[in-house]
C-alpha cells in the first residue's frame, strides 16, 4: 500500500534560517506528491504540487522536487519568517487511488 | 465566507452519546471526504462519498457513519462515542480528475 514518511518535529528555527523537512514515500505506480500547510486554528491547504518524476513544485517561497530514484519529496526554504510557523504534511495519491495519504506531519516553529 | 464549512467547530460531549459533524461546500465538488487528525499520525480516512448515491468505508470507519444529503452536504456521525475518538476532524472535497483537495476548518471533538 502507499505510505508516506516524514521527520520527525518540533522544528525550532530563527527568522531567516534555512528549512528542510524530510519526505519519502512508497506507492505503486506513479504517485503525485503533495504539500499541505496547516497554519494554527485552520485546515490544511496546498502549498506545492509535482505530478511527475523531476518536477519541481513551488510556491511562496517553498519548493520541492520529486525524486523517483529516492522516492522522496522533500520539502525546503532558503529564509523562513514567523508566519512560516505551522504543522507541514507530506501526502501523496496515487494515478489510480480515490484518497491522499499523509505523512504524521511535522510542526514547524520560527522564532523572531 | 468559507468554501467547506464544519460545525460545530468544537464539542465536548459524553460517552454513549450520539454526535454528529456536519460539512458543507459551496466549490460544487463531487467529491467529500471525512478524515481524523491525531498527533503523530497524520490524517487517516474515515468515509469518502464520490457523489449522492456512492458511500465508502476508509481505513479506520468502525464506530463511524456518514449521510450524503446532496451533493454539497456530508455528515458524520458517532453512533455512541468512546474517549478514543477524541480528535480533530476534516471535512475535504475535490473535484474528480482533480488531485487538490480543500479542507474545512476542522471540528475537535472531545469525548469524556
Amino acid at each position: 500500500g502507499n505510505s508516506v514518511t516524514q521527520m520527525e518535529g518540533p522544528v525550532t528555527l530563527s527568522e531567516e534560517a534555512f528549512l528542510t523537512i524530510n519526505c519519502t514515500y512508497t506507492a505503486t505506480g506513479y504517485p503525485s506528491l503533495f504539500w499541505y500547510v496547516q497554519y494554527p486554528g485552520e485546515g490544511l491547504q496546498l502549498l506545492l504540487k509535482a505530478t511527475k518524476a523531476d518536477d519541481k513544485g513551488s510556491n511562496k517561497g517553498f519548493e520541492a522536487t520529486y525524486r523517483k530514484e529516492t522516492t522522496s519529496f522533500h520539502l525546503e526554504k532558503g529564509s523562513v519568517q514567523v508566519s512560516d510557523s505551522a504543522v507541514y504534511f507530506c501526502a501523496l495519491r496515487s494515478s489510480n487511488d480515490y484518497k491522499l495519504s499523509f505523512g504524521a506531519g511535522t510542526t514547524v516553529t520560527v522564532r523572531a | 465566507d468559507a468554501d467547506v464549512t464544519q460545525t460545530p467547530r468544537n464539542r465536548i460531549t459524553k460517552t454513549g452519546k450520539r454526535i454528529m459533524l456536519e460539512c458543507s461546500q459551496t466549490k460544487g465538488h463531487d467529491r467529500m471526504y471525512w478524515y481524523r487528525q491525531d498527533p503523530g499520525l497524520g490524517l487517516r480516512l474515515i468515509y469518502y462519498s464520490f457523489d449522492v448515491k456512492d458511500i465508502n468505508k476508509g481505513e479506520i470507519s468502525d464506530g463511524y457513519s456518514v449521510s450524503r444529503q446532496a451533493q454539497a452536504k456530508f455528515s458524520l456521525s458517532l453512533e455512541s462515542a468512546i474517549p478514543n475518538q477524541t480528535a480533530l476532524y476534516f471535512c475535504a472535497t475535490s473535484e474528480s480528475g482533480h488531485y487538490e483537495a480543500f479542507f474545512g476548518q476542522g471540528t475537535r471533538l472531545t469525548v469524556v
